[in-house]
């Protein structure tokens, strides 16, 4: 079946600091692919998708590419900031009908001033 | 336009009760999930809704869980009896319909048994 494979947290960071977060899959077809973010106390929030091999995802200055050679949708940002924090989750949907979303566990981010 | 809304935030009941949580979509979303979501962990599918069908319940543990979506608008989620294991964030989600990849999630009602 599909899985997610997500970057382990706890991350800590310096704003103005490089983020990444490391996400791979394994899917059966042509998933579609997904961050979502969790701020305190909130829902789960779309951050940016993918539909197709190397279709690039980007919001609010964070981008994700679709690697369909690697299996991989790593999240980055080039300068994080305090209101960064959040965890966030890497997600597919598969192809064909199968409307499920396969989350990863999560990655909890704090970036420090 | 207004988002997913889900009630009650939080809820605390004793072991063996019944509990129920309420979902409200995104109006003209024809399509409504309910996900549980464990500590430390990401959600997982309850159930599916395409307006008031179920088309995939087969996460859900029918002995003690049951939903319905009456009029294809509205869901209710009801534990009964509820256990310790229960404990957790249930969330719901929705989108236009089949072919729309975007799901929009509620805020979650968390549940603790005591």
């Amino acid at each position: 079946g599909n899985s997610v494979t997500q970057m382990e947290g706890p991350v800590t960071l310096s704003e103005e600091a490089f983020l990444t977060i490391n996400c791979t899959y394994t899917a059966t077809g042509y998933p579609s692919l997904f961050w979502y973010v969790q701020y305190p106390g909130e829902g789960l929030q779309l951050l940016l998708k993918a539909t197709k091999a190397d279709d690039k995802g980007s919001n609010k200055g964070f981008e994700a590419t679709y690697r369909k050679e690697t299996t991989s949708f790593h999240l980055e940002k080039g300068s994080v900031q305090v209101s960064d924090s959040a965890v966030y989750f890497c997600a597919l949907s598969g192809d064909f009908g199968n409307e499920k979303l396969t989350f990863g566990t999560g990655t909890r981010l704090t970036i420090i001033p | 336009e207004a988002g997913v809304v889900q009630s009650p935030r939080y809820k605390i009941i004793e072991k063996k009760q019944p509990v129920a949580f309420w979902c409200n979509p995104i109006s003209g979303h024809n399509t409504l999930y309910w996900y549980l979501q464990n500590l430390g962990q990401g959600p997982e599918l309850l159930i599916r809704y395409e307006n008031e069908e179920a088309v995939d319940d087969s996460q859900l543990p029918k002995d003690r869980f049951s939903a319905e979506r009456l009029k294809g608008v509205d869901s209710t989620l009801k534990i009964q009896p509820a256990e310790l294991g229960d404990s957790a964030v249930y969330l719901c989600a929705s989108k236009r319909g089949a072919g729309e990849e975007t799901q929009y999630f509620g805020p979650g009602t968390r549940l603790l048994v005591l």
